[in-house]
């Protein structure tokens, strides 16, 4: 099955400063990939997400890119703020599934 | 209400008792899924509806037995658990189009202890 892995596990940035967080998966056939932000206490909530046949997407200060070859995709946070601080998660969905495989998730911390 | 709901937002049970939780959802959407989220560990799907039929069981344990009676509503019911069953459980929903399936929204999640 799709195995999603994500990396690093803890980021800690001071605030400004760019965040980037990688993920890799294994089925080729995967086709929709979401980040979720979940701040403590909170649901997990879709910030970004990029389908097989685009290479990048920007949404203000966050874009996500992918590397269908690498099998890999990136968030990338520009200008951080404190409020961005949560656990991130990013997910895929393997060929015609509907079910979103999950990262291990990243703590990011944006010290003011 | 709008979006995904859950009840009850928390839980204690003894490992011999029977409960259930319960999920509403109100996007109109045609799938919903059960994930449970453990500290230090990854959102893990357990189950998913598609149409109010079940089309994903990922071994999860025979403790755990979903009912989807609508579109609408996700019930998880819950029997002799485990102390490590204790974790976060979340309900989604998603709409499944001719693209596949897109983005899920999630329930706040009910806090559970098994005692």
């Amino acid at each position: 099955g799709e195995n999603v892995e994500q990396h690093p596990s803890t980021l800690s940035v001071q605030e400004g400063d760019s965040a980037v967080i990688k993920c890799t998966y294994s089925d080729s056939a995967s086709n929709y990939f979401p980040w979720y932000k979940q701040e403590l206490g909170k649901r997990p909530q879709l910030i970004i997400d990029i389908r097989s046949n685009v290479g990048e997407k920007k949404d203000q200060r966050i874009a996500v890119t992918l590397n269908k070859t690498a099998k890999h995709f990136s968030l990338h946070i520009t200008e951080t703020q404190p409020e961005d601080s949560a656990v991130y998660f990013c997910a895929v969905t393997p060929g015609e599934g509907g079910k979103l495989i999950f990262g291990q998730g990243t703590e990011l911390s944006v010290k003011p | 209400e709008t979006g995904v709901t859950q009840t009850p937002r928390h839980l204690v049970m003894g490992m011999t008792n029977k409960k259930s939780l319960k999920c509403e959802q109100h996007l109109g959407h045609n799938a919903m899924y059960w994930y449970k989220q453990s500290a230090k560990k990854p959102l893990e799907l357990m189950f998913v509806y598609s149409l109010e039929e079940r089309v994903e069981n990922n071994s999860v344990p025979s403790r755990f037995s979903p009912e989807c009676p609508n579109s609408s509503h996700l019930f998880l019911h819950l029997h002799t658990l485990q102390p490590e069953d204790s974790a976060l459980y979340l309900c989604a929903s998603s709409q499944r189009g001719l693209a596949g399936y897109n983005e899920q929204f999630f329930g706040p999640g009910t806090r559970l202890t098994v005692l």
